[in-house]
């Protein structure tokens, strides 16, 4: 799997939109962007996840350059909740019987 | 989204007792489950793959003997730390492979189990 850059904190204020950066500039055609955050002292919740076109749900969005070579992840109001370390982490799809690799994330804390 | 759950989510044993740990997949099956470790201000590290009828793969520098791993069932994953030593205090975490929409996959993550060893 393609190894991940990224910031190691960043603040936000709360309700504010929360835009979280990520390098994998030796990303492969196949390499999906996964997205998951870890609130302190629990397991880790998946967020969302891309290949080329960005991608939107409940919780975030997804956007991913055209050359895919980095991506941004974006809480549209942020709230303390929100508080935790976000994980971007690069793979191959239908990849179920392989493990996950963390990096170090980036810690978010949203202020009041 | 599928649901991985964690038993004890707490315990505090003995030095040398055992503590066993449990991870399930509440609503799919899973032939594949991993265990991580998690010291203090520090990532996920990844201990050991558990396969459903088959023995489960060490990361290198994981003693098998002293996490033994054993995956009884499709929904049902075990973690047994052996003679624990207070140097075994740290966070379990469980997860298993599961559908994330439009044929792709992600992993699912149990809640953790927090071990201290005293």
């Amino acid at each position: 799997d393609a190894k991940t850059t990224q910031p190691p904190s960043m603040d936000c204020a709360e309700g504010r939109a929360a835009n979280l950066p990520c390098n994998h500039s030796t990303i492969s055609g196949n390499e999906y962007v996964y997205w998951y955050r870890q609130i302190h002292s629990q397991g880790p919740q998946y967020i969302i996840h891309g290949l080329k076109n960005n991608e939107t749900n409940e919780m975030a969005s997804l956007i991913i350059t055209e050359d895919r070579k980095s991506s941004t992840l974006i809480l549209p109001h942020a709230t303390l909740r929100d508080t935790a370390v976000y994980y971007c982490i690069v793979r191959v799809v239908y990849s179920g019987n392989t493990p996950l690799v963390f990096g170090k994330g980036t810690r978010l804390s949203v202020i009041a | 989204g599928a649901v991985v759950s964690q038993h004890p989510s707490r315990v505090i044993c003995k030095s040398g007792t055992s503590v066993k740990i449990e991870c399930r997949s509440l609503d799919f099956q899973a032939t594949t489950m991993f265990w991580y470790r998690q010291f203090p201000k520090k990532s996920l590290m990844l201990m050991a793959t558990s396969n459903e009828g088959s023995k489960a793969t060490y990361e290198q520098g994981v003693e098998k003997d002293k996490f033994l791993i054993n995956h009884a069932s499709l929904t049902l994953s075990t973690l047994t730390v052996t003679s624990a030593h207070p140097e075994d205090s740290s966070f379990y975490i469980c997860s298993a492979p599961g559908l994330a929409g439009f044929g792709t996959e992600t992993q699912y993550f149990g809640p953790g189990t927090r071990l201290l060893v005293l």
